[in-house]
């Protein structure tokens, strides 16, 4: 069973609308990220998050807007979308012990196609 | 942005013993070396990771040089599967203390049958 869960799968939205890309973790992390990838692109950080409070914002617009309702929880909303949008947004987690063993756990992405 | 530097692809044939190398010679001391591989389609996968010395677990073996400014996986007796393209990062420290991960390129292995 997946442990993040990142919903949908695939998304189509019309230039200038808003949507919101969700993602769940059962992992019991207490710390959880967004990571946008554009087609033949490296994987670009956007956000990260712990204890459902913002920890680092590397995204320049204010159109991309994490929401945190529980621990387990960090959905993206997007608004006035953009053909250059279209990409892979990949939510991820980790327990946020900075020792030695801190590792990042992603789910399996929602694709998102901009027209 | 990831201090890291890695060829852009590399092949190897199924059955074979891979050397993926990693540059980092920037790297600080308390910097650590981890890899990830990603295939199409999917989310980043954790392979290793370490700090100074050598690790291994049951995917592969990271050996990092002993002035740790480069780093190379090893992954022994590759099959179709171990296809992906691989991600070395240094984990490092953002402007308000806390650490995230940066991803590059990468180096895209190609496993031929």
């Amino acid at each position: 069973d997946p442990k993040i869960i990142q919903k949908p799968k695939y998304l189509v939205a019309v230039t200038g609308s808003e949507k919101i890309l969700i993602c769940e973790q059962y992992l019991g992390h207490n710390a959880m990220y967004w990571y946008r990838q554009s087609a033949k692109k490296p994987l670009e950080f956007m956000f990260s998050y712990s204890y459902q409070k913002l920890m680092d914002n590397q995204t320049a617009s204010s159109r991309f807007q994490p929401q945190s309702s529980k621990k387990n929880h960090l959905d993206l909303q997007i608004t006035a979308l953009k053909p250059d949008d279209s990409a892979t947004y990949f939510c991820a987690s980790s327990q946020e012990d900075w020792g030695s063993a801190e590792t990042l756990y992603f789910g399996s992405g929602t694709r998102l196609t901009v027209l | 942005d990831a201090k890291t530097t890695q060829p852009d692809s590399m092949e190897s044939t199924e059955g074979e013993t891979v050397h993926l190398p990693c540059s980092h010679a920037t790297i600080s001391g308390n910097e650590y070396i981890y890899w990830y591989r990603q295939v199409p389609l999917q989310g980043p996968e954790y392979v290793t990771h370490g700090l100074q010395q050598n690790t291994t677990n049951s995917m592969a073996f990271l050996a990092i040089a002993s002035d740790r400014k480069s780093s190379t996986l090893i992954l022994p007796h590759v099959s179709l599967r171990d296809a992906a393209v691989y991600h070395c990062i240094l984990r490092v420290s953002s402007n308000t203390g806390y650490q995230n991960f940066y991803f590059g390129k990468g180096t895209s292995l190609t496993v031929i049958p």
